[in-house]
């Protein structure tokens, strides 16, 4: 079956630093791949997203690369905010199906 | 613009007890979805439905039942719960997730099973 796979957190960073969050996937198919912010104490929300190989997602300074040759889509950013703290969320669609299967989730703590 | 509420937002239960968790959305979204999240283990599907009237399982469904009687609503029952449920509850909706793919998500329900 389909998986998402991601790093461990939590991620602690000086704001300013530059992120990496990596996520790697298996599928049946051709899926579409999503990154999912949750702020605390809310629901999650779509960072942003890649429907096929090489396309590249980018929003509010996040970006991700759709890597089929190596099952990747890693979430990077080159100069965090307090404000980005958050856990985030990777996820795929595959091709055909109507649900969204989910990653474990990663922590960003970022401080001053 | 309410998108998707989710009520209620926190309950405790006894073990054995019933209860329904109630969401609706208001932006006429075909696709509603049942999450649950817990620690060191992600967001999993519980059930989900396609439209009005429909319902289908999802990677955790036992101990579960939904029903979609108003495409706005979709109600989560729990009929005996157990300890093993609590957890934080999460109801989304999309228009078509074969489009964009985007899930709208409410704002969680946390529930604690004693």
């Amino acid at each position: 079956g389909d998986s998402v796979t991601q790093m461990e957190g939590p991620v602690t960073l000086s704001e300013e630093a530059f992120l990496t969050i990596n996520c790697t996937y298996t599928a049946t198919g051709y899926p579409s791949l999503f990154w999912y912010v949750q702020y605390p104490g809310e629901g999650l929300q779509l960072l942003l997203k890649a429907t096929k190989a090489d396309d590249k997602g980018s929003n509010k300074g996040f970006e991700a690369t759709y890597r089929k040759e190596t099952t990747s889509f890693h979430l990077e950013k080159g100069s965090v905010q307090v404000s980005d703290s958050a856990v985030y969320f990777c996820a795929l669609r595959d091709s055909g199906y109507s649900t969204l299967t989910f990653g474990k989730g990663t922590m960003l703590l970022v401080s001053p | 613009n309410a998108g998707v509420t989710q009520t209620p937002k926190f309950r405790v239960l006894k073990t054995g007890q019933s209860m329904t968790l109630l969401c609706a959305q208001d932006m006429n979204h075909e696709y509603m979805y049942w999450y649950r999240q817990d620690p060191g283990m992600g967001l999993r599907l519980i059930h989900y439905s396609v439209g009005e009237g429909t319902t289908a399982k999802g990677e955790v469904p036992d101990g579960y039942n939904v029903s979609r009687l108003k495409k706005q609503n979709f109600l989560l029952g729990l009929e005996s719960a157990a300890p093993s449920q609590t957890s934080v509850y999460f109801c989304a909706s999309t228009p078509n997730p074969t489009n964009t793919g985007e899930l709208f998500f409410g704002e969680g329900s946390r529930l604690t099973v004693l």
